[in-house]
């Protein structure tokens, strides 16, 4: 069964600041990637995703992942953040069946 | 493209009574549904999936049951709430056949048990 790790729990950054989410994941084939965010109180909204082809996948928001196979990874990046990014990262993991692994979440605080 | 409607936002319930979330789906038909939880400060947690009507998989043994009487309803129950039970619950949905795991959520419901 495919996993997924964030080892970042909580990231502050200035606002204007780049801004670096790390994903670890483990399952034996090239897995379904992805990235999603949650505010406050909120819903999981879809950041961006990977099933194949190019490793630099560009999502909503002005973010963007890059899918790394050698080190099992799938970090999500924004050049440039606004306060309105403050909130709950999760990766996820899919392989194809009907069930996607969560990591545990990476909670970004941007101060002014 | 598909809407998740969740209901209620919130709720407030007694140790012991009973429990009903309700998610509808808007713009697809026959998709995969998901009930989750997620603890504060933690990650998701998947607890019933269905791949079609009366089709329940459930993830986690529990105090929680899961029953899809339409194609886009799908509702969660407990006959006796625990404090264990408490958590943010989201629905959802992916669209049928598809097989690329991509899920889209609705806006979930905040379940107090005191």
């Amino acid at each position: 069964a495919q996993s997924v790790t964030q080892p970042d729990i909580h990231i502050t950054v200035s606002e204007g600041a780049s801004l670096e989410l790390r994903c670890n994941y483990s399952y034996g084939a090239t897995p379904y990637l992805f990235w999603y965010v949650q505010s406050p109180g909120q819903g999981l909204q879809l950041l961006l995703k990977y099933f194949s082809g190019d490793t630099l996948v560009q999502g909503i928001k002005g973010f963007e992942a890059e899918f790394k196979r050698s080190q099992s990874s799938f970090n999500l990046r924004k050049p440039s953040v606004h306060w309105s990014d403050a909130a709950e990262y999760f990766c996820a993991v899919g392989a194809g069946d009907y069930k996607l692994s969560f990591g545990a979440g990476t909670t970004v605080t941007v101060r002014a | 493209s598909q809407t998740i409607h969740q209901w209620p936002a919130t709720l407030v319930q007694p140790v012991g009574s009973p429990l009903s979330l309700e998610c509808t789906v808007e713009g697809t038909s026959n998709p995969n549904l998901y009930w989750y939880r997620q603890a504060a400060g933690r990650g998701l947690q998947l607890l019933f999936y269905s791949v079609g009507i009366g089709q329940i998989s459930s993830e986690v043994p529990q105090n929680l049951s899961a029953s899809r009487p339409q194609d886009r309803q799908f509702i969660l129950s407990s006959k006796k709430l625990l404090l264990s039970d408490s958590g943010f619950y989201l629905c959802a949905c992916e669209v049928a056949g598809s097989a690329k795991n991509i899920q889209y959520f609705g806006a979930g419901t905040r379940l107090s048990v005191l």
